[in-house]
């Protein structure tokens, strides 16, 4: 199985701030890597799909990047609605695999 | 616009059976791939099974393999996820969730709001 590490697990920072996420892949997975928001209590919500294409409708403040193995998620002005849990998925192969999460705080 | 509707969670013993269901609407069910995602308490997500669009495919996590079986009915947009011989460690919500491609690699676009299985004595 293709082991996804995300880090941090949990951050703080203020309104305004930029924040940046990592995912470590265990093998090559080209781009075939998605990331996901989850607010407390809802269902994940897709922001990044094939490592860098932002999802319809998802605000441009958000980005990924990367391939291979190292892949990056950023948000460039932190909101007080991007309060979530962010996760990184990968679908290069069977069984699909999450990352950890990384909880988002506001300092 | 696309809905997705779990149900069938709930409380059931070790050992014992449960039957969820995702019914659809808002979209050509029969084209595209669906699986299943779960949570446990307080912790992260967890693929869980993948069928194709016409349901001659599907994928298992190794943690369920030979106890769940994911099915469905394109005539009742409705998705099936039947689980066997539950164990604790089974306890999640469990979410259903579109693929956005047919090939159904695994590109969660829509997802339900999820139902809650607990697998307590």
């Amino acid at each position: 199985d293709i082991q996804m590490t995300q880090s941090p697990s949990s951050l703080s920072a203020s309104v305004g701030d930029r924040v940046t996420i990592t995912c470590q892949a265990s093998q090559d997975i080209s781009n075939y890597l998605n990331w996901y928001q989850q607010k407390p209590g809802k269902a994940p919500k897709l922001l990044i799909y094939v490592a860098s294409n932002l999802e319809t409708g998802v605000p441009s403040r958000f980005s990924g990047s990367g391939s291979g193995t190292d892949f990056t998620f950023t948000i460039s002005s932190l909101q007080p609605e991007d309060i979530a849990t962010y996760y990184c998925q990968q679908y290069d192969n069977f069984p699909l695999t999450f990352g950890g999460g990384t909880k988002v705080e506001i300092k | 616009q696309v809905q997705l509707v779990e149900s069938g969670g709930g409380v059931v013993q070790p050992g014992r059976s449960l039957r969820l269901s995702c019914t659809a609407s808002g979209f050509t069910f029969n084209t595209y791939p669906m699986h299943w995602v779960r949570q446990a308490p307080g912790k992260g997500l967890e693929w869980v099974t993948v069928i194709s669009y016409e349901g001659s495919n599907k994928y298992y996590a190794e943690s369920v393999k030979g106890r769940f079986t994911i099915s469905r009915d394109n005539s009742k947009n409705t998705l099936y996820l039947q689980m066997n011989s539950l164990r604790a460690e089974d306890t999640a919500i469990y979410y259903c969730a579109r693929d956005r491609e047919i090939l159904g690699a695994g590109n969660f676009d829509y997802w339900g709001q999820g139902t809650l299985v607990t697998v307590s004595s």
